[in-house]
């Protein structure tokens, strides 16, 4: 089992480009939290989703993001027209299908997007 | 609303000093609380959380809920503890983490 894997590690995009995180979660987990790090502060959610569902994307920016958990494939985080202060380190995490218990967190390595 | 609240973004002590990081939450049902640890530049790891009443790496975490806290101690601080630590609650209404914004611990030798 290898894991959440997330890609790519390193992102550098110029300011009005499109940028593309992905996530795998690990085999049999079905729900996928996005967290974002800026530089010099704290994990800050952004969004929580199940399998074709947003559950809860109310640490989303309102404008330029989205994120999407398909049936088949990776879950995708996408940003338009990026700008400075997106640069980041966004964390994804998965975890199983649980009964109102926390069933655990496992973390990927993060993408570090950087937009110059 | 649950809400966890670190109010030291940095503490820096010296090695074989006591550490306490400090962490108070609010939450109107019963929590489960634990403690994620960050490397340098690697991933969240979870330390401990309070329904284990474990030590690991020499750290422990006492919930409290009269005062709502859960600070994470440890008696004699190593440079290799220098990393990131955040707390957090579990709100299994919404089945997801919450994190406080995180304490930077740095051990000087």
């Amino acid at each position: 089992n290898a894991g959440v894997m997330q890609n790519p590690r390193h992102l550098v995009r110029r300011r009005g480009q499109e940028a593309r995180l992905r996530c795998s979660p690990m085999k049999g987990h079905s729900h996928v939290y996005w967290y974002r790090q800026l530089p010099e502060e704290g994990l800050k959610f952004m969004v929580y989703l199940q399998k074709e569902n947003i559950i809860d994307e109310s640490g989303m920016p309102k404008e330029r993001f989205s994120a999407e958990f398909p049936k088949e494939g990776p879950s995708i985080l996408r940003i338009q027209q990026v700008v400075r202060g997106d640069s980041a380190a966004y964390f994804c995490a998965s975890s199983p299908p649980s009964a109102g218990y926390f069933s655990g967190y496992t973390f990927g390595s993060g993408t570090r997007l950087t937009v110059v | 609303a649950q809400r966890v609240t670190q109010p030291e973004k940095l503490l820096s002590v010296f090695k074989g000093a006591p550490v306490e990081l400090k962490c108070n939450y609010s939450y109107s049902g019963s929590p489960e609380l634990f403690w994620y640890v960050q490397y340098s530049r690697q991933r969240l790891q979870l330390l401990l959380r309070h329904i284990s009443r474990e030590s690991i790496k020499g750290f422990t975490a006492d919930l409290n809920k009269g005062e709502t806290s859960f600070h994470l101690k440890k008696p004699f601080a190593q440079e290799e503890d220098s990393a990131m630590y955040y707390c957090a609650l579990f709100n299994n209404a919404g089945n997801m983490l919450t994190f406080g914004g995180g304490t930077r611990l740095m051990v000087k030798p």
